[in-house]
C-alpha cells in the first residue's frame, strides 16, 4: 500500500497562472516532507521542503502548505513558467525511519505558453 | 550542484549476468542511497548506506547487493541480472539527518 500518493499523474496549467500539485499522505508519523523536481533523463533536484510543526514554506515561487489534520500537502508555484514543466515528486520522512524517503508517483507539470 | 557522478550512464546486458554500477561523490557526505525508478513508481530504495561498511537493505533489496569500502564510493551490484530490473538506477547523498538527498543523474539500465 502506498504511504505517498500523487492522485494527479499529470496537470496542464497556462502560464502566467498558478499550479497546485497535490499529495497525500497515511502515516502520521511522518514530520519531514519534501518536493522535488525532475527533468527528463536528470536526477531529481530538491525544491523545497516543510517540517510538520509550521503549515508553510515558501521560497520565491514556491510554496508549500501542510494539513497535518488532513494529511495533505500542497505545492504552489506562483507565477507558472515554461521552464517549470517536469515531474514533480512528493517524499515524506519520519525520525524514527532516520529520515529515509518514502516517494510518491510524481505528478507531470505541462505549462503551456 | 552536488557532486555525485554516477556510472556508466547507459548499459546493456544480458540476463544471467552480473553488473555493477557506481556511484562517487565529492561531499563527504556520510549518507549514501541507491533507488530505482519504474513508471508509475516513484522512487524506490534498494539499498543504502550510513558509513563505511555500514549498509542496510531498503524496500526493493531482492537480487542486489552494496559496498562501500571508501566514503566516496557507493557500488550497486546485481550479481545475476535479470529483465525485471530493467529500470533507471538513482544514487543519492546526504549529509546531516533531516536535510534534502541530493541525486545523481541516474543509470539506465537494460537487460535483454
Amino acid at each position: 500500500d502506498q504511504q505517498v500518493k500523487q492522485n494527479s499523474p499529470s496537470l496542464s496549467v497556462q502560464e502566467g497562472r498558478i499550479s497546485i500539485l497535490n499529495c497525500d499522505y497515511t502515516n502520521s508519523m511522518f514530520d519531514y516532507f519534501l518536493w522535488y523536481k525532475k527533468y527528463p533523463a536528470e536526477g531529481p533536484t530538491f525544491l523545497i521542503s516543510i517540517s510538520s510543526i509550521k503549515d508553510k514554506n515558501e521560497d520565491g515561487r514556491f510554496t508549500v502548505f501542510l494539513n497535518k489534520s488532513a494529511k495533505h500537502l500542497s505545492l504552489h508555484i506562483v507565477p507558472s513558467q515554461p521552464g517549470d514543466s517536469a515531474v514533480y515528486f512528493c517524499a515524506a520522512s519520519s525520525m524514527d525511519s532516520n529520515y529515509q524517503l518514502i516517494w510518491g508517483a510524481g505528478t507531470k507539470l505541462i505549462i503551456k505558453p | 550542484d552536488a557532486g555525485i557522478t554516477q556510472s556508466p550512464r547507459h548499459k546493456v546486458t544480458e540476463t544471467g549476468t552480473p553488473v555493477t554500477l557506481r556511484c562517487h561523490q565529492t561531499e563527504n557526505h556520510r549518507y549514501m542511497y541507491w533507488y530505482r525508478q519504474d513508471p508509475g513508481h516513484g522512487l524506490r530504495l534498494i539499498h543504502y548506506s550510513y558509513g563505511v561498511k555500514d549498509t542496510d537493505k531498503g524496500e526493493v533489496s531482492d537480487g542486489y547487493s552494496v559496498s562501500r569500502s571508501k566514503t566516496e564510493d557507493f557500488l550497486l551490484t546485481l550479481e545475476s541480472a535479470t529483465s525485471s530490473q530493467t529500470s533507471v538506477y538513482f544514487c543519492a547523498i546526504r549529509g546531516q539527518e533531516n536535510q534534502p538527498q541530493h541525486f545523481g543523474d541516474g543509470t539506465r539500465l537494460s537487460i535483454l
